[in-house]
């Protein structure tokens, strides 16, 4: 059974960082896209990141430059590095399995959640 | 960046009517279209992915049609599980880009 657990969020300051973690199970990392999605309190769904096998990668212009996704096929876990934090930024943020058909990428596989709020 | 509208933002139906959902994007996207549902407090779901494939697990009363710029999702009879908000997502290009949603609640 696929699962995904995500760990790693709170409360931090502005400018502040964190750390979220994405733990895969009932299937491998390495062998798919993983992609880091999120949503604001009472607002709709927002990309924000997607690693691709070879581990190129692909950034929301809102998070360009502060935010690096990575992954530790060893231990099956997909991160997302969060630096300068805004306010803007206080959303849940959901870890995704992405499928593919010719070319088409979809979330097939959602984590629970982890809430990040970004306050003073 | 390509602009998914949804249309309506929400609406209101009771259990066993049919109920359709718009999505359009700003330019051509081909079948590069999926959609989702997110129960209140909840993860989203995949239901439909390139337009017209149900999900493994999805319920069969879901169906999506459309190409080139304007998609649908039907639902066939109404079940009480389905008052939800729905999501388009297109993959056409980068960055990828969701519609606004569309939440159904109950008349």
């Amino acid at each position: 059974e696929v699962q995904l657990v995500e760990s790693g969020g709170g409360l931090v300051r502005p400018g502040g960082s964190l750390r979220l973690s994405c733990a895969a199970s009932g299937f491998t990392v390495n062998g798919n896209y993983m992609s880091w999605v999120r949503q604001a309190p009472g607002k709709g769904l927002d990309w924000v990141s997607i690693i691709r096998n070879g581990d190129s990668t692909n950034y929301a212009d809102s998070v360009k430059g502060r935010f690096t996704i990575s992954r530790d096929s060893s231990k099956n876990m997909v991160y997302l590095q969060m630096n300068s934090l805004r306010d803007d930024d206080t959303a849940i943020y959901y870890c995704a399995r992405v499928g593919s058909r010719r070319g088409n990428l979809y979330f097939a596989y959602w984590g629970q959640g982890s809430r990040v709020t970004v306050s003073s | 960046d390509i602009q998914m509208t949804q249309s309506p933002s929400s609406l209101s139906a009771s259990v066993g009517d049919r109920v359709t959902i718009t999505c359009r994007a700003s330019q051509n996207i081909d079948i590069f279209l999926n959609w989702y549902r997110q129960k209140q407090g909840r993860a989203p779901q995949l239901l439909i992915y390139s337009v017209s494939s149900l999900q493994s697990g999805a319920p069969s009363r879901f169906t999506g049609r459309g190409s080139g710029t304007e998609f649908t999702l039907t639902i066939s009879s109404l079940q009480p599980e389905d008052f939800a908000t729905y999501f388009c997502q297109q993959s056409y290009m980068m960055p990828l880009t969701f519609g606004g949603g569309t939440t159904v609640e109950m008349k």
